[in-house]
């Protein structure tokens, strides 16, 4: 336990759906990423926020839209998706978005399935 | 090649014998973290590793660092199954930013 919690774990969803991937961190963090782990490529920074501004978007298609209501809690909305989008999506959180001096938390991911 | 490339991309060995992973990368870095993540899970952190620092220990772990070749290795002393995941080095430079830029990892099984 990481005191980072994604749901859902799994997801399955057609590429005309809209769906949510939601993560929640207890650690009194002020930075919260999006990572995509696709097979044997390495992780993919996909957006960064620091107390709730994105601060960081990584040529992310559009079709990939986050959200941070507050500084505990980030979102992934899905839409339109297409079959290469499939992946284990990562959250992780940690107490600033500069990393010289800490550690990132992850979550234990949320499988994405896009058929 | 990336920032961070870790060798070899699979390890396997019997359990009781070290392990030892390496990463290169390209440019001054921060530091370096090492990472590991159990099959489908996430990651978790092991050791961080500043540039101004050359060997760290955390229980069976060993980190060593050698910035002249860009290049760090992780040590795993006396093996067992449970450590069987993959390995990631993640370095923090200022030309990407000052952000994590992982490796693909190398994948470590160990038989028992």
């Amino acid at each position: 336990e990481t005191g980072v919690t994604q749901t859902p774990r799994h997801l399955v969803m057609g590429m005309t759906n809209k769906k949510s991937l939601k993560c929640e961190q207890h650690l009194g963090h002020n930075a919260m990423y999006w990572y995509k782990q696709s097979a044997k490529k390495p992780l993919e920074l996909m957006f960064v926020y620091s107390l709730e501004e994105r601060v960081e978007n990584n040529s992310v298609p559009s079709r990939f839209s986050p959200e941070c209501p507050n500084s505990s809690h980030l979102f992934l909305h899905l839409h339109t998706l297409q079959p290469e989008d499939s992946a284990l999506y990562l959250c992780a959180s940690s107490f600033r978005v500069e990393t010289a001096t800490g550690e990132l938390f992850f979550g234990e991911g949320s499988r994405l399935t896009v058929l | 090649s990336q920032q961070g490339e870790e060798d070899p991309q699979a390890l396997s060995i019997q359990e009781g014998e070290n392990a030892t992973m390496n990463c290169s990368y390209k440019t001054s870095i921060n530091n370096l973290q090492w990472y590991r993540q159990n099959s489908g899970r996430g990651l978790v952190h092991l050791i961080l590793i500043r540039s101004n620092e050359r060997e760290k220990h955390s229980g069976r772990l060993r980190v060593t660092l050698d910035t002249s070749k860009k290049s760090s290795s992780l040590l795993i002393t006396a093996s067992r199954a449970a450590d069987t995941a993959s390995y990631f080095c993640a370095t923090d430079a200022q030309e990407y930013g000052n952000k994590l830029v992982f490796g693909a990892g190398t994948i470590l099984r160990v038989k028992s």
